[in-house]
Protein backbone atom coordinates (compact mmCIF):
# COMPACT_ATOMS: atom_id res chain seq x y z
CA UNK A 1 0.00 0.00 0.00
CA UNK A 2 0.77 3.64 -0.84
CA UNK A 3 2.11 5.98 2.46
CA UNK A 4 3.44 9.46 2.50
CA UNK A 5 4.97 10.82 5.38
CA UNK A 6 6.33 14.53 5.51
CA UNK A 7 8.48 16.05 8.48
CA UNK A 8 9.09 17.90 10.98
CA UNK A 9 5.62 17.58 11.76
CA UNK A 10 5.98 21.14 13.95
CA UNK A 11 8.60 23.96 13.49
CA UNK A 12 9.04 27.01 14.96
CA UNK A 13 11.27 29.65 13.06
CA UNK A 14 12.72 32.95 13.37
CA UNK A 15 11.86 35.41 10.85
CA UNK A 16 15.26 35.42 8.23
CA UNK A 17 15.82 31.84 9.07
CA UNK A 18 15.96 28.72 6.26
CA UNK A 19 13.32 26.35 6.14
CA UNK A 20 13.27 23.14 4.47
CA UNK A 21 10.74 20.91 4.57
CA UNK A 22 10.45 17.15 3.47
CA UNK A 23 8.13 14.61 1.88
CA UNK A 24 8.36 10.87 0.94
CA UNK A 25 6.18 8.75 -0.79
CA UNK A 26 6.17 4.97 -0.67
CA UNK A 27 4.68 2.03 -2.50
CA UNK A 28 4.15 4.05 -5.79
CA UNK A 29 6.05 4.76 -8.74
CA UNK A 30 6.10 7.97 -10.50
CA UNK A 31 3.25 9.81 -8.60
CA UNK A 32 2.72 13.55 -9.47
CA UNK A 33 3.69 15.27 -5.94
CA UNK A 34 2.25 18.78 -4.44
CA UNK A 35 3.06 21.08 -1.50
CA UNK A 36 -0.12 22.96 -0.49
CA UNK A 37 -0.36 25.48 2.55
CA UNK A 38 -3.62 26.40 5.14
CA UNK A 39 -2.89 29.76 6.17
CA UNK A 40 -4.95 30.66 9.35
CA UNK A 41 -8.43 30.40 8.70
CA UNK A 42 -8.21 30.46 4.64
CA UNK A 43 -8.54 27.37 2.42
CA UNK A 44 -5.99 25.02 1.30
CA UNK A 45 -3.37 27.09 -1.22
CA UNK A 46 -1.88 25.25 -4.14
CA UNK A 47 2.40 26.67 -3.70
CA UNK A 48 4.34 23.76 -6.40
CA UNK A 49 3.20 20.44 -7.72
CA UNK A 50 5.72 18.03 -9.91
CA UNK A 51 5.23 15.35 -12.79
CA UNK A 52 8.34 14.36 -12.61
CA UNK A 53 12.41 14.84 -11.28
CA UNK A 54 13.29 18.22 -11.72
CA UNK A 55 10.13 19.02 -12.74
CA UNK A 56 8.59 21.91 -10.72
CA UNK A 57 5.63 24.13 -11.66
CA UNK A 58 5.03 27.11 -9.08
CA UNK A 59 1.65 28.59 -8.51
CA UNK A 60 1.86 31.76 -6.61
CA UNK A 61 5.39 33.72 -6.61
CA UNK A 62 6.57 34.18 -3.27
CA UNK A 63 9.34 33.41 -0.64
CA UNK A 64 9.34 29.72 -1.06
CA UNK A 65 10.59 27.32 -3.30
CA UNK A 66 10.63 23.32 -4.27
CA UNK A 67 12.62 20.52 -5.29
CA UNK A 68 12.47 17.17 -6.34
CA UNK A 69 15.91 15.21 -6.32
CA UNK A 70 14.18 11.90 -6.19
CA UNK A 71 11.12 10.68 -7.58
CA UNK A 72 9.19 10.08 -4.58
CA UNK A 73 10.87 12.91 -2.43
CA UNK A 74 9.41 16.22 -2.59
CA UNK A 75 11.63 19.22 -0.68
CA UNK A 76 10.10 22.77 0.06
CA UNK A 77 12.67 25.27 1.05
CA UNK A 78 13.18 29.06 1.84
CA UNK A 79 16.01 31.24 2.17
CA UNK A 80 14.80 33.13 4.68
CA UNK A 81 11.50 33.39 6.37
CA UNK A 82 8.89 35.87 6.54
CA UNK A 83 6.06 36.17 9.26
CA UNK A 84 3.69 35.70 6.38
CA UNK A 85 4.80 32.01 5.94
CA UNK A 86 3.08 30.66 9.14
CA UNK A 87 0.59 27.81 8.13
CA UNK A 88 0.10 24.22 7.84
CA UNK A 89 2.25 23.04 5.46
CA UNK A 90 0.74 19.76 3.32
CA UNK A 91 2.36 17.43 1.10
CA UNK A 92 0.18 15.37 -1.22
CA UNK A 93 0.82 12.79 -4.32
CA UNK A 94 -1.64 11.14 -6.99
CA UNK A 95 -1.05 8.32 -9.48
CA UNK A 96 1.50 9.94 -11.93
CA UNK A 97 -0.57 10.86 -15.52
CA UNK A 98 -4.15 9.77 -14.56
CA UNK A 99 -6.97 11.74 -15.58
CA UNK A 100 -9.46 10.91 -13.00
CA UNK A 101 -8.34 10.04 -8.86
CA UNK A 102 -7.55 11.10 -5.56
CA UNK A 103 -5.12 13.35 -3.76
CA UNK A 104 -3.61 12.29 -0.79
CA UNK A 105 -2.30 13.61 2.20
CA UNK A 106 0.15 13.45 4.33
CA UNK A 107 0.12 14.87 8.19
CA UNK A 108 1.26 18.05 7.73
CA UNK A 109 3.76 20.57 8.89
CA UNK A 110 2.71 23.65 11.17
CA UNK A 111 4.90 25.90 10.49
CA UNK A 112 5.34 28.96 13.01
CA UNK A 113 7.61 32.17 12.21
CA UNK A 114 8.20 34.42 15.17
CA UNK B 1 -7.61 33.96 -8.97
CA UNK B 2 -9.82 32.19 -6.49
CA UNK B 3 -11.38 29.29 -9.06
CA UNK B 4 -12.98 27.35 -6.43
CA UNK B 5 -15.29 28.87 -3.75
CA UNK B 6 -16.96 27.62 -0.68
CA UNK B 7 -18.97 30.83 0.54
CA UNK B 8 -20.49 29.71 3.33
CA UNK B 9 -17.19 29.24 6.50
CA UNK B 10 -19.92 27.66 8.56
CA UNK B 11 -22.89 25.56 8.86
CA UNK B 12 -24.47 24.26 12.53
CA UNK B 13 -27.31 21.61 11.56
CA UNK B 14 -29.27 18.66 14.59
CA UNK B 15 -27.53 14.97 14.28
CA UNK B 16 -30.01 13.23 11.87
CA UNK B 17 -30.61 16.19 9.95
CA UNK B 18 -29.27 16.57 6.38
CA UNK B 19 -26.33 18.28 5.84
CA UNK B 20 -25.98 20.87 2.47
CA UNK B 21 -22.35 21.96 1.95
CA UNK B 22 -22.08 24.26 -1.37
CA UNK B 23 -19.43 24.87 -3.54
CA UNK B 24 -18.84 27.27 -6.95
CA UNK B 25 -16.17 27.30 -9.41
CA UNK B 26 -14.73 29.47 -12.40
CA UNK B 27 -13.30 27.11 -14.68
CA UNK B 28 -15.21 25.00 -16.99
CA UNK B 29 -12.55 22.90 -17.56
CA UNK B 30 -12.46 20.89 -14.59
CA UNK B 31 -12.52 17.61 -15.37
CA UNK B 32 -14.05 16.28 -11.67
CA UNK B 33 -14.34 17.26 -8.74
CA UNK B 34 -13.97 16.23 -4.89
CA UNK B 35 -14.85 16.34 -1.94
CA UNK B 36 -12.56 15.99 1.12
CA UNK B 37 -13.14 16.28 4.77
CA UNK B 38 -10.47 17.63 7.34
CA UNK B 39 -10.22 17.46 11.16
CA UNK B 40 -7.58 20.13 12.78
CA UNK B 41 -3.98 19.71 12.69
CA UNK B 42 -4.52 16.71 10.03
CA UNK B 43 -4.57 16.39 6.44
CA UNK B 44 -7.70 15.87 4.42
CA UNK B 45 -8.92 12.51 3.49
CA UNK B 46 -10.99 11.48 0.28
CA UNK B 47 -14.58 11.59 0.86
CA UNK B 48 -16.43 11.26 -2.76
CA UNK B 49 -15.89 12.75 -6.29
CA UNK B 50 -17.87 13.62 -9.28
CA UNK B 51 -16.44 13.57 -13.17
CA UNK B 52 -17.60 16.56 -14.81
CA UNK B 53 -20.00 14.07 -17.07
CA UNK B 54 -21.83 13.39 -14.56
CA UNK B 55 -24.76 15.18 -12.26
CA UNK B 56 -24.82 12.86 -9.17
CA UNK B 57 -22.96 10.43 -7.32
CA UNK B 58 -23.47 8.61 -4.28
CA UNK B 59 -21.76 6.79 -1.73
CA UNK B 60 -23.40 5.93 1.31
CA UNK B 61 -24.53 9.02 3.22
CA UNK B 62 -22.64 11.30 1.27
CA UNK B 63 -23.69 12.54 -2.06
CA UNK B 64 -22.42 14.98 -4.84
CA UNK B 65 -24.97 16.94 -7.14
CA UNK B 66 -23.16 18.75 -10.37
CA UNK B 67 -24.72 21.40 -11.80
CA UNK B 68 -23.13 22.64 -14.65
CA UNK B 69 -24.67 25.09 -16.21
CA UNK B 70 -24.66 27.04 -12.56
CA UNK B 71 -21.16 26.50 -12.20
CA UNK B 72 -22.61 24.81 -8.92
CA UNK B 73 -21.93 21.44 -6.99
CA UNK B 74 -23.06 20.35 -3.94
CA UNK B 75 -22.46 17.64 -1.21
CA UNK B 76 -25.33 16.25 0.66
CA UNK B 77 -25.21 14.11 3.90
CA UNK B 78 -27.99 11.98 5.41
CA UNK B 79 -28.19 11.48 8.08
CA UNK B 80 -25.89 13.95 9.94
CA UNK B 81 -23.77 12.37 12.55
CA UNK B 82 -21.83 14.33 14.91
CA UNK B 83 -18.43 12.18 14.22
CA UNK B 84 -18.73 14.55 10.72
CA UNK B 85 -18.14 17.59 12.45
CA UNK B 86 -15.19 18.70 10.61
CA UNK B 87 -13.90 21.33 7.78
CA UNK B 88 -15.32 20.20 4.18
CA UNK B 89 -13.39 21.32 1.22
CA UNK B 90 -14.48 20.87 -2.43
CA UNK B 91 -11.79 20.83 -5.33
CA UNK B 92 -11.52 21.04 -8.98
CA UNK B 93 -9.08 19.08 -11.06
CA UNK B 94 -7.43 20.29 -14.28
CA UNK B 95 -4.45 18.92 -16.22
CA UNK B 96 -2.34 17.25 -13.00
CA UNK B 97 -3.97 20.10 -10.65
CA UNK B 98 -6.37 20.26 -7.86
CA UNK B 99 -7.69 23.06 -6.53
CA UNK B 100 -9.09 23.39 -3.48
CA UNK B 101 -12.29 25.81 -2.02
CA UNK B 102 -11.68 28.06 1.55
CA UNK B 103 -13.95 25.13 3.55
CA UNK B 104 -16.85 24.84 4.97
CA UNK B 105 -16.51 24.11 9.11
CA UNK B 106 -19.33 21.92 9.81
CA UNK B 107 -20.94 21.17 12.94
CA UNK B 108 -23.30 18.88 13.66
CA UNK B 109 -24.79 19.22 17.10
CA UNK B 110 -26.49 15.87 19.20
Amino acid sequence: SQTIHQWPATLVQPVGSPLSLECTVEGTSNPNLYWYRQAAGRGLQLLFYSVGIGQISSEVPQNLSASRPQDRQFILSSKKLLLSDSGFYLCAWSVGGSVAGELFFGEGSRLTVL
Amino acid sequence: DQQVKQNSPSLSVQEGRISILNCDYTNSMFDYFLWYKKYPAEGPTFLISISSIKDKNEDGRFTVFLNKSAKHLSLHIVPSQPGDSAVYFCAGYNFNKFYFGSGTKLNVKP
